[in-house]
């Protein structure tokens, strides 16, 4: 069955150091999205994106990030500048359609230290 | 705006006994509905879904949820628990149209041999 791919599976950066997550989105999908969750916390969405823009996005979503389709197959998410309260659990989600099912990969688990 | 609400952080439940995790939201027009299951160290994984039509809706694992519109709830059931139904549990909604799915903040499930 086709999934979502996350790499790596768990990132540790030091404050004020620029992170890169990746994701292989489902390869039919063309909605692509970004949700984190901050441990003991709810999963909160990101960032929406499709056609190469971004479509919605969270007041969470500052200048520090960003998304992009550097290619055919990944996804990613950029933070600037990480901050300690970045740490958290990254997952990755696409979509067929735009009201479709939203397939989530495994998740990156960030630690600023 | 949307919210969900999960009643209770943790549910505890005999192997064979019935299942029944408590979800309510509010929107403000008829949402699209989720129950994602959320395994140590995976992704979300999609048990079921509402979007129009019968209000029962049937999912993997043998789990189900009946949209109760009255009662703004999406109550998830099982009748009978194996031990591999222990997991977090976390229930969805998406307004029709909308790119940012809102969750719940889980609900683990136990199940006692």
């Amino acid at each position: 069955e086709p999934e979502v791919t996350q790499t790596p599976s768990h990132q540790v950066t030091q404050m004020g150091q620029e992170v890169i997550l990746r994701c292989v989105p489902i390869s039919n999908h063309l909605y692509f999205y970004w949700y984190r969750q901050i441990l003991g916390q709810k999963v909160e969405f990101l960032v929406s994106f499709y056609n190469n823009e971004i479509s919605e996005k969270s007041e969470i979503f500052d200048d520090q990030f960003s998304v992009e389709r550097p290619d055919g197959s990944n996804f990613t998410l950029k933070i600037r500048s990480t901050k300690l309260e970045d740490s958290a659990m990254y997952f990755c989600a696409s979509s067929e359609g735009r009201e479709g099912i939203q397939y989530f990969g495994a998740g990156t688990r960030l630690s600023v230290l | 705006a949307q919210s969900v609400t999960q009643l209770g952080s943790h549910v505890s439940v005999s192997e064979g006994a019935l299942v029944l995790l408590r979800c309510n939201y509010s929107s403000s027009v008829p949402p699209y509905l989720f129950w994602y299951v959320q395994y140590p160290n995976q992704g979300l994984q999609l048990l079921l879904k509402y979007t129009t039509g019968a209000t029962l809706v049937k999912g993997i694992n043998g789990f189900e949820a009946e949209f109760k519109k009255s009662e703004t709830s999406f109550h998830l059931t099982k009748p009978s628990a194996h031990m591999s139904d222990a997991a977090e549990y976390f229930c969805a909604v998406r307004n029709t149209g909308g790119f940012k799915t809102i969750f719940g903040a889980g609900t683990r499930l136990f199940v006692k041999a």
